[in-house]
């Protein structure tokens, strides 16, 4: 079985500064890792993903993560946020030979305040 | 990049009717498809993963002759909310894998459904 855990139900920020909503999962065998956003009242978007190679994976919207695979981690920084910015963030876990089922973390609200 | 889309966005019913929610593929096929359920402020919860021509694989707890799901071609999944009640209430979210072995999946922008 796989699980995912976000430390931080709510992170706020003031805007230009950095932020790092932190992700922690468990699984018994290799993973595939994901950070989606949503916006009130949509669906998920991508933002990043993690599948193999370089452990610094670059997104959309300057937002970056890194795996640490002895960690367990997953964290998604971004060194400067814009109030645009400002939503759920959810990090989200495949574990390899599994049926494509992603088992999400329970989510990061991200606030950027002016 | 790969479009799913989901009709109606918004459906507000009376206890006691039935409601069915679309969700398609734009431009790409999908065999397997999986329907999520999402209460305010909290995560996505897996409610079943829809299969084109066989039948749907329900996670536990989910009351399958209340969530029907049909999967009829390779674009579109069904998800039938039937005899709604109040507590049906909440935003329901399709996704669908894209192509190949790299699992990215791409979700539907949500239907919200409102049971009086």
């Amino acid at each position: 079985a796989q699980s995912v855990t976000q430390l931080d139900s709510q992170v706020p920020v003031f805007e230009e500064a950095p932020v790092e909503l932190r992700c922690n999962y468990s699984s018994s065998v290799s993973v595939y890792l994901f950070w989606y956003v949503q916006y009130p009242n949509q669906g998920l978007q991508l933002l990043l993903k993690y599948l193999s190679g370089s452990t610094l994976v670059k997104g959309i919207n300057g937002f970056e993560a890194e795996f640490n695979k002895s960690q367990t981690s997953f964290h998604l920084r971004k060194p400067s946020v814009h109030i645009s910015d400002t939503a759920e963030y959810f990090c989200a876990v495949i574990s390899s030979g599994s049926a494509r089922q992603l088992t999400f973390g329970s989510g990061t609200q991200l606030t950027v305040l002016p | 990049g790969a479009v799913v889309s989901q009709h109606p966005s918004r459906v507000i019913c009376k206890s006691g009717t039935s409601v069915k929610i679309e969700c398609r593929s734009l431009d790409f096929q999908a065999t397997t498809m999986f329907w999520y359920r999402q209460f305010p402020k909290q995560s996505l919860m897996l409610m079943a993963t829809s299969n084109e021509g066989s039948k749907a694989t329900y996670e536990q707890g989910v009351e399958k002759d209340k969530f029907l799901i049909n999967h009829a071609s390779l674009t579109l999944s069904t998800l039938t909310v039937t005899s709604a009640h109040p507590e049906d209430s909440s935003f329901y979210i399709c996704s669908a894998p894209g192509q190949g072995l790299r699992e990215t999946q791409y979700f539907g922008p949500g239907t919200r459904l409102l049971v009086l």
